[in-house]
This record gives C-alpha cells, sequence and structure tokens, in this order.
C-alpha cells in the first residue's frame, strides 16, 4: 500500500526566506505525486504534479519541486516566501493504473513571521 | 459551476441523529471522491464514484456511512446515528476520468457532533 511521510509538523520562516517542506513516500514503483495547499477553513488547493518526464516539477504561487527516485523524496521548494503562504501543505501520492486513489500525509503547517 | 460546491458548509449534529451533506462536481468531471479530515490529520479516503458506479468504498468507517451518486453528478454522504467520533471536515473533490489529472476539492462540510 502507498503512504506518505511529512516529518516537519510545524514550520516557521521568515518572510523572504528560503522554504523547502520535506516529502517521502513508499509505493512500489513510480507514483504519481502532489503537494497541496490548505488555508484555514478551506479546501484544498493544488499546488504542481508529477507524473512522469521533467524530475524538477513547476507549480503555481512560484513554488517547485523535485522527484528523487533514490531517495524517494518529492520536496517542495520556494525560495522567497510570502506572508501569504501561510498555510498547511500537504504532500499526497497517486497509484498508476486504476481510478488514481490518492493517499495524503499528514501536513506540514508553515507560519511566516515578519 | 466552475468549482467543486459543498452544502452545508457547517453541520452541528446532536449524538444519534443521521445527517446527509451534499456535493457538486465540476460539470463533466467523471470521477468523484470522498475524504475525512480529522482536526490536525490529513485527509483520509472513503469512498470513490466512477460516474454513477460507486467502485470503491474501502475506506468508509463504518455501516453507519452510505454515499451515493445516483445521475453520475451530484454525491450524498449519509452518515446515521451520528457518534462523537464522526466530528471531522468532509471534503469532496472530482476529477476528469483516467489518469495523470490532481483533484479539484471543494471547501469542505464542518460536521461538529455534540
Amino acid at each position: 500500500a502507498q503512504s506518505v511521510t511529512q516529518p516537519d509538523i510545524h514550520i516557521t520562516v521568515s518572510e523572504g526566506a528560503s522554504l523547502e517542506l520535506r516529502c517521502n513516500y513508499s509505493y512500489g514503483a513510480t507514483p504519481y505525486l502532489f503537494w497541496y495547499v490548505q488555508s484555514p477553513g478551506q479546501g484544498l488547493q493544488l499546488l504542481l504534479k508529477y507524473f512522469s518526464g521533467d524530475t524538477l516539477v513547476q507549480g503555481i504561487k512560484g513554488f517547485e519541486a523535485e522527484f528523487k527516485r533514490s531517495q524517494s523524496s518529492f520536496n517542495l521548494r520556494k525560495p522567497s516566501v510570502h506572508w501569504s503562504d501561510a498555510a498547511e501543505y500537504f504532500c499526497a501520492v497517486g497509484a498508476r493504473g486504476g481510478y488514481q486513489k490518492v493517499t495524503f500525509g499528514t501536513g506540514t503547517k508553515l507560519q511566516v513571521i515578519p | 459551476g466552475a468549482g467543486v460546491s459543498q452544502s452545508p458548509r457547517y453541520k452541528v449534529a446532536k449524538r444519534g441523529q443521521d445527517v446527509a451533506l451534499r456535493c457538486d462536481p465540476i460539470s463533466g468531471h467523471v470521477s468523484l471522491f470522498w475524504y475525512q479530515q480529522a482536526l490536525g490529520q490529513g485527509p483520509e479516503f472513503l469512498t470513490y464514484f466512477q460516474n454513477e458506479a460507486q467502485l470503491d468504498k474501502s475506506g468508509l468507517p463504518s455501516d453507519r456511512f452510505f454515499a451515493e451518486r445516483p445521475e453520475g453528478s451530484v454525491s450524498t454522504l449519509k452518515i446515521q446515528r451520528t457518534q462523537q467520533e464522526d466530528s471531522a471536515v468532509y471534503l469532496c473533490a472530482s476529477s476528469l476520468s483516467g489518469q495523470g489529472n490532481g483533484y479539484t476539492f471543494g471547501s469542505g462540510t464542518r460536521l461538529t457532533v455534540v
């Protein structure tokens, strides 16, 4: 069965600093990988996704993520964080084949300080 | 519509009461998913529909939970004899059929059982 680990429950960064959120997955082959963001009281918004090809994926709001097969990782990065990026971030893995059932990690809450 | 719509946004139920949660997916989206998100956790898969067919209900926590999508568009998640442990945000998501698409989530229904 597929699973996702987000080792950091809570991260605090200063506005303008760089950001990296960690994600490790477990899956028997190359999965589909996603990052979602959730603001308080809102649903989840897709930031970016990896299916195949280039292992560096660009997303919305200036985010990017890199798929590293050897490390089973899909870390999310942003070079300069804005106060509006404060939210909870979820990494997710989807199985290839079938209907693409997606399993989410437990999330990382990002706090941005001035 | 332009997005996934869920109603009600908030629901308070007395323990033992039945509730019904509605999801209006994006028009033309074949796949529909229900997830349960407990406080401080990532979303957990409940069930999946492809058009009107419920192809996977392995995540439904008990036989008190029932979901339907009779005409392949609107879906209803019903919880009978609600318990306090059912308190959570219930998220609906839809997707185009086939592989390679992320989900579009609704804003969720926050259910509180008192």
